[in-house]
């Protein structure tokens, strides 16, 4: 089965802090994405790889970085954690960025940002 | 993409076939049809998607009309767990775009005893 694991289900940090959130799949993907979501704005997309050490901006990276030192894995970076970052962050992966084959997500972080 | 309407919610009888419509007009030959869903406070989980034809899998059958301009999800018997939002979207085929996926509102699903 198709298993994505987020590694924290809730989080709370404080403003300023760096924040860091992993995802691991074990479905050998090459592309990887994270995702927030927010009552009212759905799905954005901020940053997603293609592949080990490769990563592109989404629609809204600001305040985000990215690190994928492994094809498994892909973390999340928030360099100095604010409260506008209060979401759930969502991760998924696929063997495809194209319609063919489905992402498939984690359970989702819940960030509280105080 | 192409856009989607989705009845903002919809209710159905425990163990009753729930049949989930989404209206998707303009839609492009090379767009598959997907369906996801989201119980609540969970990360949104794949459920079925298509092409042309109609497609069935252990939790769903995806029927597409001939002129690929609307579908319908089928859960075949409807359990409480299948209470979730449910979201159809569809997605260009091939590697050129981010991947990115874009939810709507989604039809709200309440199974009831």
């Amino acid at each position: 089965d198709v298993k994505v694991t987020q590694s924290s289900r809730y989080l709370v940090k404080r403003t300023g802090e760096k924040v860091f959130l992993e995802c691991v799949q074990d479905m050998d993907h090459e592309n990887m994405f994270w995702y927030r979501q927010d009552p009212g704005l759905g799905l954005r997309l901020i940053y997603f790889s293609y592949d080990v050490k490769m990563k592109e901006k989404g629609d809204i990276p600001e305040g985000y970085s990215v690190s994928r030192e492994k094809k498994e894995r892909f973390s999340l970076i928030l360099e100095s954690a604010s409260t506008n970052q209060t979401s759930m962050y969502l991760c998924a992966s696929s063997t495809s960025t194209g319609g063919e084959q489905p992402q498939h997500f984690g359970d989702g972080t819940r960030l509280s940002i105080l | 993409d192409a856009k989607t309407t989705q009845p903002t919610s919809m209710d159905c009888a425990e163990g009753r076939a729930a049949n989930l419509p989404c209206n998707h007009s303009t839609i492009s030959g090379n767009e598959y049809v997907y369906w996801y869903r989201q119980i609540h406070s969970q990360g949104p989980q794949y459920i079925i998607h298509g092409l042309k034809n109609n497609e069935t899998n252990e939790m769903a059958s995806l029927i597409i009309t001939e002129d690929r301009k609307s579908s319908t999800l089928i859960l075949p018997h409807a359990t409480l767990r299948d209470t979730a939002v449910y979201y159809c979207i569809v997605r260009p085929s091939g590697s050129s775009n981010t991947g990115k996926l874009i939810f709507g509102q989604g039809t709200t699903l309440q199974v009831k005893p």
